[in-house]
């Protein structure tokens, strides 16, 4: 079954700064992985879906990056602003099913 | 109305009521999903449908039960419930199910549900 753990589980930083979070999953036998963003009591917002083919994808301030075999993904924040505190979610789709398999989420606190 | 809507958006019940959830996209999707996500827990898959068939179906109670009368609409049914199952009920869609790489899923609001 595949397991999916995101670190660190809260994050506080200062405005502006550069920041990682990480995603890492026990089967490395995925199809793609999608990172999301998830304001508090509402739905998620898909920020970006890498293919297992792929190494990294960018939108804007963001970029994701894959390492498939070693079971590791980082979703990079440049220049933090107080507008990106949310919980971040990691979701691996793996080959067997129609399912993704969430982490926990990172919980993410820019301050002005 | 665009993505993926969700209604209601709140809801209390007692654990006798029956109720429904319902979900409809916008976005031409054939596959259809409704996962749960509990206070401390990963978002958990309960049903997937993929062109109007249920095709995952991941140990969930009887008491809850799926409809999905077309591609763009998907219910919830909602019977005797616990305490337990309060939680926010998410639903998404994908372009199609299983078999396809390029599967980005989009998620609506999601219905917040407190048994009482």
């Amino acid at each position: 079954k595949q397991e999916v753990t995101q670190i660190p589980a809260a994050l506080s930083v200062p405005e502006g700064e550069n920041l990682v979070l990480n995603c890492s999953f026990t089967d490395s036998a995925i199809y793609n992985l999608q990172w999301f963003r998830q304001d508090p009591g509402k739905g998620l917002t898909s920020l970006l879906l890498i293919q297992s083919s792929q190494r990294e994808q960018t939108s804007g301030r963001l970029n994701a990056s894959l390492d498939k075999s070693s079971g590791r993904s980082t979703l990079y924040i440049a220049a933090s602003q107080p507008g990106d505190s949310a919980t971040y979610l990691c979701a691996v789709r793996t080959d067997s099913g129609y399912a993704l398999n969430f982490g926990k989420g990172t919980s993410l606190l820019v301050t002005p | 109305e665009t993505g993926v809507t969700q209604t209601p958006r709140h809801l209390v019940m007692g654990m006798t009521n029956k109720k429904s959830l319902k979900c409809e996209q916008h976005l031409g999707h054939n596959a259809m999903y409704w996962y749960k996500q509990s206070a401390k827990k990963p978002l958990e898959l309960m049903f997937v449908y993929s062109l109007e068939e249920r095709v995952e179906n991941n140990s969930v109670p009887s008491r809850f039960s799926p409809e999905c009368p077309n591609s763009s609409h998907l219910f919830l049914h909602l019977h005797t419930l616990q305490p337990e199952d309060s939680a926010l009920y998410l639903c998404a869609s994908s372009p199609a199910g299983g078999g396809s790489s390029y599967n980005e899923q989009f998620f609506g609001p999601g219905t917040r549900l407190t048994v009482l």
